[in-house]
């Protein structure tokens, strides 16, 4: 079975510029969440898509924004692109309602982005 | 608002000895999840072993074991007979009623040949 795929694996991008970022859930999980690994600043939470919709939202600017496709897999934008933005992005899957009750994160390998 | 805290931004100990890594949080709320994950240098996230909160056991999982204590609102992380690949940077999550998992900024742990 296929793990939490993320592409790319590396992406630079100067100020001002707009990022893509793309994410394919493991097969069956309908929920995806979005977490920024900038150095020293552990996971933040970005986003959170099920089904289509954005659950919940961190607290990071508008430019920050992304959705889910039918097919789960999601996207996330980020748009005029700062310095500190420079991060690593990792996507995390899982099933909205679990069976054992716990939530637990499938993570991919991440995408790091880098702004000049 | 929820908050994880990890105290030990770094640590280091020697093959086979037993480490304990530390972790609080804060919530108001009786139920909730307690998760601790570890990312290897490859990057790769991956699920440690989980707790929840209404389960007074404290949860094991082969060499890796909780001490949870929820008065205290503490939630440590102890690894006995350290190995190598045990190196890596440990993070401890909270999730919430809104399945919002909430990490902290992680504990690098480097195991010493």
């Amino acid at each position: 079975e296929a793990g939490v795929t993320q592409s790319p694996t590396h992406l630079i991008k100067t100020r001002g510029q707009q990022a893509t970022l793309r994410c394919s859930p493991i097969s069956g999980h309908t929920s995806v969440y979005w977490y920024q690994q900038a150095l020293g600043l552990g996971l933040q939470f970005l986003l959170w898509y099920d089904e289509g919709e954005e659950r919940n939202r961190g607290n990071f600017p508008p430019r920050f924004s992304g959705r889910q496709f039918p097919n789960y897999s999601s996207e996330l934008n980020v748009n005029a692109l700062e310095l500190e933005d420079s991060a690593l992005y990792l996507c995390a899957s899982s099933f909205l309602y679990p069976v054992s009750g716990a939530n637990v994160l499938t993570f991919g390998a991440g995408s790091r982005l880098t702004v000049l | 608002a929820q908050t994880v805290t990890q105290s030990q931004p770094e640590m280091s100990v020697q093959e086979a000895e037993t480490v304990t890594l530390s972790c609080t949080y804060d919530t108001s709320e009786s139920n909730y999840y307690l998760f601790w994950y570890k990312q290897p240098p490859s990057r790769q996230m991956i699920l440690v072993i989980r707790q929840e909160a209404y389960k007074q056991q404290n949860a094991t999982e082969n060499r890796f074991s909780v001490n949870f204590q929820k008065a205290a609102k503490s939630f440590s992380l102890k690894i006995s007979d350290s190995q190598l690949g045990d190196t890596a940077m440990y993070f401890c999550a909270f999730m919430n009623r809104d399945d919002k998992i909430i990490f902290g900024k992680g504990t690098r742990l480097h195991i010493l040949p």
